[in-house]
């Protein structure tokens, strides 16, 4: 299976940008996509194939990166963006997701 | 407006079945595949699977082979998840997602059913 590794937690101020990478243990292309889930909710989707903003979406979401290297940026951060944020592959069967990072505000 | 709306929370014993439903709305039902995540408690987001809701036919993720069943009741825009001999860790939020060939991606979901097993 394609492992995803995120880093477990960051803590970023109000304003700031914030950058979280994910990197899969083998190519994906660039089917990677990003969600937000916030405690008690259903993920919600905000970059898919690596940096189209999906609908509906702020831009000061933003993704990039293909084949085994990813980042997503939140730029400036707001205290309403406190959630997890997924990285999800849906290149190699069975699809994956990366363990979350946990966003939290100064 | 796209939903996809989940049946209610459930408690089971250890050996039980329970059957949880989606209900689609806003779309053709039978033009997207529906897919299933699990998510324990305190957990990251697990693929269980999807149905293609045009043919029905199921793929199963290794994990999820053996008790667990999607099927649909197409003519009510619903998919069904049923898990039976329940195990105390099944006990997770159960979520169906509308994939959408485009983009690759489950572009909505469901609120989540809460499954909890115990005896």
């Amino acid at each position: 299976d394609t492992v995803l590794t995120q880093s477990p937690a960051l803590a970023v101020s109000p304003g700031e940008r914030v950058t979280i990478s994910c990197r899969a243990s083998e190519s994906v292309s660039t089917l990677m996509h990003w969600y937000q889930q916030k405690p008690g909710q259903q993920p919600k989707l905000l970059i898919y194939k690596a940096s189209n903003l999906a609908s509906g979406v702020p831009a000061r979401f933003s993704g990039s990166g293909s084949g085994t290297d990813f980042t997503f940026t939140i730029d400036p951060v707001e205290a309403d963006d406190i959630a997890t944020y997924y990285c999800h592959q849906s290149w190699n069967s069975p699809l994956t997701f990366g363990s979350g990072t946990k966003l939290e505000i100064k | 407006q796209i939903q996809l709306v989940q049946s209610g929370p459930e408690l089971k014993k250890p050996g039980e079945s329970v059957k949880i439903s989606c209900k689609a709305s806003g779309y053709t039902f039978t033009d997207y595949a529906m897919h299933w995540v699990k998510q324990a408690p305190g957990k990251g987001l697990k693929w269980m699977g999807w149905i293609n809701t045009y043919t029905g036919k199921p793929t199963y993720a290794d994990d999820f082979k053996g008790r667990f069943v999607f099927s649909l009741e197409a003519s009510a825009s619903t998919a069904n998840l049923q898990i039976s001999n329940l195990k105390n860790e099944d006990t997770a939020t159960y979520f169906c997602a509308r994939w959408v060939r485009d983009s690759y991606a489950h572009v909505d979901w469901g609120q989540g059913v809460m499954v909890t097993v115990s005896s």
